[in-house]
């Protein structure tokens, strides 16, 4: 395996289903991120980790839960959703405070809640 | 405050054409980053170029090139001789030296027609 890869592609859970999304990195990289993405809105960072350790939270419900067990591996726990939590997630990986910066992304998880 | 404008919510043209996706950032930061994403209707986002806010150079990778002006805060995008595989939304992202956060522009859907 070689970037970022996100399971599963797709996923339709119900309003009382609990899931997970997984997402690893083979870049070698120290920060993982979680990224919404919903139809005609901009790109939402909802969560960012450093070396393990959760640095940003964007104001973004309970109801999703990350958790990062190590610096190649990040997970977004889903619980209790709502149908507007319909939307692609995607997930990331950079190099902090030093050059390369730029993100790579995985294909995404499409969410959809009914 | 950093921001990041893309005006330009949709562009359509025939192929073989040249086009050219506008970016006009701002930031307080005397050292930031410049980014362009591609997002082809598979839904990963590419990433295509970084630019330091100290090398004003320009970049030419085969068809696609970019243009960075600070003094009038753009980043543009030129694709020439386009083909349909070009088709995607595209964003322009800037990010600070310190910041763990892209900050992105609401993306440029491009219609390439056959």
């Amino acid at each position: 395996e070689t970037g970022v890869t996100q399971t599963p592609r797709h996923l339709v859970m119900g309003m009382t289903n609990k899931k997970s999304l997984k997402c690893e990195q083979h870049l070698g990289h120290n920060a993982m991120y979680w990224y919404k993405q919903s139809a005609k809105k901009p790109l939402e960072l909802m969560f960012v980790y450093s070396l393990e350790e959760r640095v940003e939270n964007n104001s973004v419900p309970s109801r999703f839960s990350p958790e990062c067990p190590n610096s190649s591996h990040l997970f977004l726990h889903l619980h209790t959703l709502q149908p507007e939590d319909s939307a692609l997630y995607l997930c990331a990986s950079s190099q902090v405070l030093q050059d390369p910066r730029e993100q790579y992304f995985g294909p995404g998880t499409r969410l959809t809640v009914t | 405050a950093q921001k990041v404008t893309q005006a330009q919510t949709e562009i359509s043209v025939v192929e073989k054409e040249d086009v050219t996706l506008d970016c006009v950032y701002e930031t307080r930061d005397t050292t930031y980053y410049l980014f362009w994403y591609k997002q082809p209707p598979s839904g990963e986002l590419v990433f295509l170029i970084r630019r330091n806010s100290f090398d004003e150079q320009n970049e030419i990778s085969g068809r696609y090139s970019w243009n960075f002006q600070k003094s009038t805060s753009s980043f543009n995008f030129t694709i020439t001789a386009s083909q349909v595989v070009d088709s995607a939304v595209y964003f322009c992202a800037l990010s600070g030296w310190s910041n763990y956060q892209l900050i992105w522009g609401a993306g440029t859907k491009l219609i390439i027609k056959p």
